[in-house]
């Protein structure tokens, strides 16, 4: 057990629908990354957040925006779903990650299925 | 730039007898090298680490991993393996003071594990 946690599990639903996943890090992590897991595109770094602020983008789309909390717990929301966004989301966490990439813990994932 | 090749996308070894999963970087900058584990419906599990200091590098579950700048490679082994190595291995590079926009995940090695 890495100590971060994601809900939900599983979500499914519809082409057009909007979601909200949720992901708490390990005790005393500042930073929280998000990220894509698909069978074609491998792993794909998504967004990544540093103590409230957002501190690295990746390959994001605009239909995908993130937030982290004062408690330091995260938000992935993802709107206007299509059937390409199914796939695995993970969220990691690592003590820092301001000026020195450590090494994180990933969350268990989110499996969204969009139909 | 960074890049990160991991060379065989299946291996497949007997119980008990040694694993090599092959992984080569190229880096613009000091690279920090992982490697992790997925097993099936898993999330990523941080295997060991490499930040430059010892170039041969002890991690769990008995695996090992040695940093060799001259031939750009950071290839993990085993010295025998078990069924519950079975698993997803990512070979993983950033710089170690760049964004996390360049952390550059593997596309991944599957290990199959015959009784």
């Amino acid at each position: 057990d890495s100590g971060v946690t994601q809900t939900p599990k599983h979500l499914i639903t519809a082409t057009g629908q909007r979601v909200t996943l949720r992901c708490s890090p390990r005790s005393g992590d500042l930073s929280v990354y998000w990220y894509q897991q698909s069978l074609d595109q491998g792993l794909q770094f998504l967004i990544q957040y540093y103590n409230g602020e957002e501190r690295a983008k990746g390959n994001i789309l605009e239909r995908f925006s993130a937030q982290q909390f004062p408690d330091l717990h995260s938000e992935l929301n993802l709107s206007s779903l299509e059937l390409g966004d199914s796939a695995l989301y993970f969220c990691a966490s690592s003590v820092r990650g301001d000026r020195e990439n450590y090494e994180q813990y990933f969350g268990p994932g989110t499996r969204l299925t969009v139909t | 730039a960074q890049s990160v090749t991991q060379l065989d996308s299946h291996v497949s070894v007997s119980e008990g007898t040694p694993v090599l999963l092959r992984c080569n970087y190229s880096s613009s900058y000091s690279p920090s090298l992982f490697w992790y584990v997925q097993h099936p419906n898993k999330g990523l599990q941080l295997l060991l680490k490499y930040t430059s200091a010892a170039t041969l590098v002890k991690g769990i579950n008995g695996f090992e991993a040695e940093f060799k700048k001259s031939e750009t490679s950071f290839h993990l082994t085993k010295p025998s393996a078990h069924m519950s190595d079975a698993a997803e291995y990512f070979c993983v590079v950033s710089g170690r003071y760049s964004s996390a926009s360049k952390i550059i995940f593997g596309s991944g090695t599957r290990l199959s594990i015959r009784p």
